[in-house]
């Protein structure tokens, strides 16, 4: 069985700083990758998604993920973060064999000071 | 622009009441998903419809049931809210194939007194 882990529930980070989210996945089969963000009082929104071809995979609002399939790890990265990113964040899986079902992580927050 | 919508941002329910949570979509998807949202848990789904009047069980399905007699519509029913049900309940939909994105609506805050 699949399944996400988002080791850091919370990251605080100054507005300009770098970031970097961390996301593991488990599976026996080949999978697809997802970030979604979900803002203050909103559904979630798709960031980036890694379905294959080059690794590093960039998505809307700067951000940008890397997927490394010998450490199963896709992490988030953003080289300088707003006060507007601030957002829930949350990784999701879904193997090649049933593509329409996704896996969520628990989610980090990611709070951004002035 | 495309749209998920459900029908009450926040619902205040008793226990043993039957409590219906309404969902819309505008883009003609294949698939729709209700999913509850609870802090450190994450999402996980409750039940899955890849068609009209066809469904499929999630991971956490007891207590709920589900009915989609069109295509737009895919409603979330518990026919006895007790106060565990508490939590905000996310819907999304999708288009059948590899990966597609899902959308999701605004959420729906259920609180069970």
């Amino acid at each position: 069985a699949q399944s996400v882990t988002q080791l850091d529930s919370q990251v605080p980070v100054f507005e300009e700083a770098p970031v970097e989210l961390r996301c593991n996945y488990s599976s026996s089969v080949s999978v697809y990758l997802f970030w979604y963000v979900q803002y203050p009082n909103q559904g979630l929104q798709l960031l980036l998604k890694y379905l294959s071809g080059s690794t590093l995979v960039k998505g809307i609002n700067g951000f940008e993920a890397e997927f490394n399939k010998s450490q199963t790890s896709f992490h988030l990265r953003k080289p300088s973060v707003h006060i507007s990113d601030t957002a829930e964040y949350f990784c999701a899986v879904s193997d090649h064999s049933n593509t329409d079902k996704l896996i969520f992580g628990t989610g980090t927050r990611l709070q951004v000071f002035p | 622009d495309v749209k998920v919508t459900q029908s009450s941002r926040y619902l205040v329910k008793r226990t043993g009441e039957k409590v219906f949570l309404e969902c819309v979509q505008d883009m003609d998807h294949e698939n729709m998903f209700w999913y509850r949202q609870d802090p450190g848990l994450g999402l996980r789904l409750i039940y899955f419809s890849y068609d009209v009047k066809m469904k499929e069980k999630g991971d956490i399905p007891e207590g709920y049931s589900v009915s989609r007699e069109k295509k737009e519509r895919f409603s979330l029913i518990l026919e006895s809210a007790s106060t565990n049900q508490t939590s905000m309940y996310l819907c999304a939909s999708s288009s059948v194939g590899q990966a597609n994105e899902q959308f999701f609506g605004p959420g729906t805050r259920l609180t069970v007194l």
